[in-house]
Formats: C-alpha cells, sequence, structure tokens
C-alpha cells in the first residue's frame, strides 16, 4: 500500500486519555484530511490542511486537534474531549487545495476501553 | 450548506443484473459530483466523477447521470459481478472549491447475490 499509509489500524482509548492517529503521503499532494466514519453515516470532515503549516476546522472539530509540521504527515488527536470517539477515522489528501479528487488511506479504527 | 440524500441505503441484486444508486443535492451551486467504492475493510476509492456541464458519463459497467434541474444524480452499474459488492458514497461540491466543500451521502450498501 503505498500513496497514504495510516497507523495503528486498530486502536484503543482508556477514558480521559489523548490518543493521535497517524497519517503519511508520499504523493507530494499539498491538500490533507481527516474524516470521521460511523456506521450507516456518510463521511464527515474533521480538519484539513491546504499546506503545511496551516490548517482549519471542518464540520465536526470538537474534541480534536491537528498538526501540519511537515507536508508528508498530518496527524489527529482525539482528545478527552471527545465524547463519543469510537468510531473508524479516514486521511485523505489531495494534490492541492483546488483538487476534489481524494486518495484515502486505509483506516483507523478507534474504540473507547 | 449543502445537504445530499442517498437511497437506498442497502441494495440487493442478482449477479448479472443492473444496480442503481440515486443522490439528490440541495445547493443549486454544485457542480461535482463523484462517487466513491468502498470494499470491506479498505478504503474508499474514486470510480467515476461528473460535472455540470455534462448530463452523462460512462466507464466499462459504470455510468453516472445527471439532472440539473432535478438535483439528482445517479450511478449505473450493469452487468453486476460478486467484485461490485461495497459500500458506494456519493458526494456533491463546487468545483474548484476544494475537497473540502465535499458534502457526502450516507452510503448505500451494494450486495450482490450469486
Amino acid at each position: 500500500d503505498g500513496g497514504i499509509t495510516q497507523s495503528p489500524k486498530y486502536l484503543f482509548r482508556k477514558e480521559g486519555q489523548n490518543v493521535t492517529l497517524s497519517c503519511e503521503q508520499n504523493l507530494n499532494h499539498d491538500a490533507m484530511y481527516w474524516y470521521r466514519q460511523d456506521p450507516g453515516q456518510g463521511l464527515r470532515l474533521i480538519y484539513y490542511s491546504q499546506i503545511v503549516n496551516d490548517f482549519q476546522k471542518g464540520d465536526i472539530a470538537e474534541g480534536y486537534s491537528v498538526s501540519r509540521e511537515k507536508k508528508e504527515s498530518f496527524p489527529l488527536t482525539v482528545t478527552s474531549a471527545q465524547k463519543n470517539p469510537t468510531a473508524f477515522y479516514l486521511c485523505a489528501s489531495s494534490m492541492d487545495r483546488g483538487d476534489e479528487k481524494l486518495f484515502f488511506g486505509s483506516g483507523t479504527q478507534l474504540s473507547v476501553l | 450548506g449543502e445537504n445530499v440524500e442517498q437511497h437506498p441505503s442497502t441494495l440487493s441484486v442478482q449477479e448479472g443484473d443492473s444496480a442503481v444508486i440515486k443522490c439528490t443535492y440541495s445547493d443549486s451551486a454544485s457542480n461535482y459530483f463523484p462517487w466513491y467504492k468502498q470494499e470491506l475493510g479498505k478504503r474508499p476509492q474514486l470510480i467515476i466523477d461528473i460535472r455540470s456541464n455534462v448530463g452523462e458519463k460512462k466507464d466499462q459497467r459504470i455510468a453516472v447521470t445527471l439532472n440539473k434541474t432535478a438535483k439528482h444524480f445517479s450511478l449505473h452499474i450493469t452487468e453486476t459481478q460478486p467484485e461490485d459488492s461495497a459500500v458506494y458514497f456519493c458526494a456533491a461540491s463546487y468545483s474548484g472549491g476544494g475537497a473540502d466543500g465535499l458534502t457526502f451521502g450516507k452510503g448505500t450498501h451494494l450486495i450482490i447475490q450469486p
């Protein structure tokens, strides 16, 4: 699986704990995104970054934080403020801020212990 | 903001038959409509997209049609095969606005019966 890599595949969070999901891409894409996928729901945008050192809140940013220190990397932290974190998290990238075509990673399933 | 409704949520068809999944959108300014396929345990992948300057686009066994007046678009899969079993998501956005403008439907689970 080249292109965009997410790790770990499965992650468990204890109450009150922050956890960080990794997303790395080698596509030389400028823009990166984090989506949350719940059963029977569409993909909902958490955060996105159109360029290094810049990011914007999506539709459901509360309880999450991100950073974009390198073009290749866009980690997502699920904080203790996110009261319902159990979901499948998908990272994606697109060539630049104007490109609508998304390339997705394989996802991380986060569960609460 | 944009609202995308997708139907049905589950669709079961016999292998070899056709399948049709429909989406409606609310924002008349939307002009880019992609479809993503997510096989079980795998990443979503773009399978076809259409822009509002065309009414239909085909790629082998899949096609997408767009009715701008009615604000709906559909995915058509002909001669379905077992590998077509997956969840399909439609989406809508304003072209050139970037992927952050995409609004996704809730998905259709397509089951191909042998």
